[in-house]
């Protein structure tokens, strides 16, 4: 089982749907949990943490199920500007290994007019 | 501004050289990586260090050489024996603590030819 995977996509979506992104990680002790954006040809930005009690970013909300090792990130009100490859990362390692994140390959979102 | 900053955006260098990037932060971050990105794939870490004057092996270290002589500067030497140096180089730091979220310079583009 790969550590960390994601549906590759692309999601075609039209402006003002809502799409959800899912991502399962194979290490169970796992402790940190992000979503971070990343443009064509650009760096990875952190888009958000996610949390066991799910959190919430305006348009954008993540959740956390660690039971099932499965992450989420739901994006309302879709814009142009969301089209971006979403990456779901996890620290891999617990102690000093917690320095190293792992990365999915990314999920490609374009939003369409 | 506090930020990450790679240096140059693009390099082309012959097969048989050695070619050195360079990465600086004034983030006051301890932790910095290297990672390396080939398209459509996720980012592999290559070194990484979490304190002045000591760095560890990531994934790919073949090829490759760092230093960390500076908490700010955390150069990456992409050497002769790298098979296939051509890639985009992602520099990143961290705080060092829960919940490790890393934060990206804009990348380097390195093409060998």
């Amino acid at each position: 089982r790969k550590e960390v995977e994601q549906d590759p996509g692309p999601f075609n979506v039209p402006e003002g749907a809502t799409v959800a992104f899912n991502c399962t990680y194979s290490n169970s002790a796992s402790q940190s949990f992000f979503w971070y954006r990343q443009d064509c040809r650009k760096e990875p930005k952190l888009l958000m943490s996610v949390y066991s009690s799910g959190n919430e970013d305006g348009r954008f909300t993540a959740q956390l199920n660690r039971a099932s090792q499965y992450i989420s990130l739901l994006i309302r009100d879709s814009k142009l500007s969301d089209s971006a490859t979403y990456l779901c990362v996890v620290n891999s390692l617990p102690g000093a290994g917690s320095y190293q994140l792992t990365f999915g390959k990314g999920t490609k979102l374009s939003v369409i007019p | 501004d506090g930020g990450i900053t790679q240096s140059p955006k693009y390099l082309f260098r012959k097969e048989g050289q050695n070619v050195t990037l360079s990465c600086e932060q004034n983030l006051n971050h301890d932790a910095m990586y290297w990672y390396r990105q080939d398209p459509g794939q996720g980012l592999r870490l290559i070194y990484y260090s979490q304190i002045v004057n000591d760095f560890q092996k990531g994934d790919i270290a073949e090829g490759y050489s760092v230093s960390r002589e500076k908490k700010e500067s955390f150069p990456l030497t992409v050497t002769s024996a790298q098979k296939n140096p051509t890639a985009f180089y992602l520099c990143a730091s961290a705080k060092g603590n829960f919940p490790y979220e890393q934060y990206f310079g804009p990348g380097t583009r390195l093409t060998v030819t």
